[in-house]
Formats: structure tokens, C-alpha cells, sequence
């Protein structure tokens, strides 16, 4: 099973920073099949990102992914008050058994 | 548009059984491998369970197998999740996916309280 550990747990940023989210894999993600999610309170996740730097239908510029095999990014280029959120990432290459990262919160500083 | 509806949650005694029910629309289901993803209060998503487009693959997390039982249903576009035996570990709200040509597609989630 492939694990992935999100970074930092919480990211403390003011409207307008640049935030920069981790997601590290046990192992290689092949195809760079690992996405992002965007979570709010009582919400589903909503996909922000596929195959690693595919924006999806919808989703802001400001919102960037980025990486290969084991590591990926995901960056916030400048915050807005409706992206303090919890965010998770996800990889499907091993299909059918999709894993998650633990999240990581980002919050008004 | 695509539409993914889950329908069943509720509050359970442990020990008791539940079926949840997901109705989708918008696309071609038949074509589609279906998924149920859970969430704890609190807490990160989990992978549960996969069928596949045809119904004759299943797949479950090792916390559910022999528990939890995933089916679909072509005639009526939806996919189902027979939970029985349920802990209160199981308390979530659970979502109902599939993966599209290039996208995700997520259900708005139905809650399942196991609790006496």
C-alpha cells in the first residue's frame, strides 16, 4: 500500500501569502496519478488538481500542483478568504485501492 | 451533468446492519468502476470499497472485509454498500466516487452513527 504523509499538519498564513503543501509517498506514484482536494466543514472534498499538475475544470490559476515519483506540491500562489480549508492528497495508481494524506489545515494567521 | 446521490445513513445500534445507496446520473454508469470513500468525524478519508464497471470485481479495505458487501445495479444506475456487523469505528459520513476520463466525481456523503 502506498503511504502518503502531508506537510506541514497546520499552515498558519494571511490573506495574499503563498502557500506551499507537501505530499510524500512511500513509494513511487507511477503515472503521477496523485490529485488534491480541497475540504471545507460539512462538505465533500472538491478536486483541485489531477495527474499531479492538471488543473481541474473550474479551479483558479492560483491554484498549482507539481512533482514526480515521490514527492508533489501543491502551492496556493496568493490565499484568499474562501481557501482556508483542509487539503488532501490522493493517489490512484495503485487502483483500485486509492490512499489519502492525513490532510493539512491551513489557517487565518 | 454528473449528479451522485447517497442515500441510507443513519443511526445504528453496534452489531447492526445498514444499507446505503448511491443513485448517479449524468453519464454512462455501466462504463464506470464505482467507489465508497468514508470519514470519520474529525478525521481523514478512507478507501472502503470498489466495484468494477461491470460488477464482477470487488474490492474492500481490510477494516470492512467480510462485513461490508458493495453492489450495482445497471438497471437502476445505483451502487449499494450492505454494511452488517457495524462498530462504532464505523461511524462516518460516507462518500460515494468514480473516476471519470480525467476527473474526480464525489457524492454530497450520507452519515452512519453506530452507537448505543
Amino acid at each position: 500500500e502506498i503511504v502518503l504523509t502531508q506537510s506541514p499538519g497546520t499552515l498558519s498564513l494571511s490573506p495574499g501569502e503563498r502557500a506551499t503543501l507537501s505530499c510524500r509517498a512511500s513509494q513511487s506514484v507511477s503515472s503521477n496519478y496523485l490529485a488534491w482536494y480541497q475540504q471545507k466543514p460539512g462538505q465533500a472534498p472538491r478536486l483541485l488538481i489531477y495527474a499531479a499538475s492538471s488543473r481541474a475544470t473550474g479551479i483558479p490559476d492560483r491554484f498549482s500542483g507539481s512533482g514526480s515519483g515521490t514527492d508533489f506540491t501543491l502551492t496556493i500562489s496568493r490565499l484568499e478568504p474562501e481557501d482556508f480549508a483542509v487539503y488532501y492528497c490522493q493517489q490512484y495508481a495503485s487502483s483500485p485501492r486509492w490512499t489519502f494524506g492525513q490532510g493539512t489545515k491551513v489557517e487565518i494567521k | 451533468e454528473v449528479q451522485l446521490l447517497e442515500s441510507g445513513g443513519d443511526l445504528v445500534q453496534p452489531g447492526g446492519s445498514l444499507r446505503l445507496s448511491c443513485a448517479a446520473s449524468g453519464f454512462t454508469f455501466s462504463n464506470y468502476a464505482m467507489t465508497w470513500v468514508r470519514q470519520a468525524p474529525g478525521k481523514g478519508l478512507e478507501w472502503v470499497s470498489h466495484i468494477s464497471y461491470s460488477g464482477g470485481d470487488t474490492y474492500y479495505a481490510d477494516s470492512v472485509k467480510g462485513r461490508f458487501t458493495i453492489s450495482r445495479d445497471s438497471s437502476k444506475n445505483t451502487v449499494d454498500l450492505q454494511m452488517n456487523s457495524l462498530r462504532a469505528e464505523d461511524t462516518a459520513v460516507y462518500y460515494c466516487a468514480f473516476k471519470g476520463v480525467s476527473r474526480f466525481y464525489w457524492g454530497q456523503g450520507t452519515l452512519v452513527t453506530v452507537s448505543s
